[in-house]
């Protein structure tokens, strides 16, 4: 099964708004990464909040992390068309080496 | 290289058939991920490389499945008497592979191999 679990599926909004989506994960980690897919090929990733921290931003982007639920949101804010996408969260476990596990994805669409 | 580079970018092959899928990472980039994607799915873990030894090879679905690394750098994934359901966009990642206080480091992705068997 797979470690992180992102809600919503799909998320459809217009531009100018927020988008919010979540990641849920089942074991401890040492670092949440946010990574960005365009058109099914090479992901780029956006932002990495340590286990030990609860809040990050990068321009747009705005990350927050609940060890305690095991949970993380990733905020886009003012949102452009360019930022249609599938967005997935990715976990680092203590004692798991460098292996990173992947989501399930979260396919958002911003539409004009 | 400037990216992490793979080979070749499509492949179809006719089921039976072995293929072999290349991956050029980052230079000085001692950890090397394979992944494989099915159509709108998300990112199945098959195995990751630090150096030439592969300290976790638990997502390989089948003994069809192997991959090497040679001299710290390329890897090559083998797929042995490819099925239909081998069919997938097959992802390869490396990063510094370093701890910095603990961390993974970023992953850096290529643009994948597109599988498909017929």
């Amino acid at each position: 099964s797979q470690q992180g679990e992102e809600d919503p599926q799909a998320l459809s909004i217009q531009e100018g708004e927020n988008a919010t989506m979540n990641c849920s994960y089942k074991t401890s980690i040492n670092n949440l990464q946010w990574y960005r897919q365009n058109s099914g090929r090479g992901l780029v990733h956006l932002i990495l909040i340590r286990s030990n921290e609860r809040e990050k931003h990068s321009g747009r982007l705005r990350v927050t992390l609940d060890t305690s639920k095991k949970s993380s949101s990733l905020l886009i804010t003012a949102s452009r068309a360019a930022d249609t996408a599938s967005y997935f969260c990715a976990t680092g476990r203590p004692g798991g080496g460098n292996k990173l596990t992947f989501g399930t994805g979260t396919q958002l669409k911003v539409e004009l | 290289g400037a990216g992490v580079s793979q080979s070749p970018s499509n492949k179809v092959t006719e089921k039976g058939k072995d293929v072999e899928l290349r991956c050029d990472p980052i230079s000085g980039h001692t950890a090397l991920y394979w992944y494989r994607q099915s159509l709108g799915q998300g990112l199945e873990f098959l195995i990751y490389f630090q150096g030439n030894s592969a300290p976790d090879k638990s997502g390989l679905p089948s003994d069809r499945f192997s991959a090497e690394r040679t001299g710290g750098s390329v890897s090559t994934l083998t797929i042995q008497r490819t099925q239909q359901e081998d069919s997938a966009v097959y992802l390869c990642a490396s990063s510094l592979g370093l701890r910095v206080g603990g961390l993974n480091t970023e992953a850096f992705f290529g643009q994948g191999t597109r599988l498909t068997v017929v």
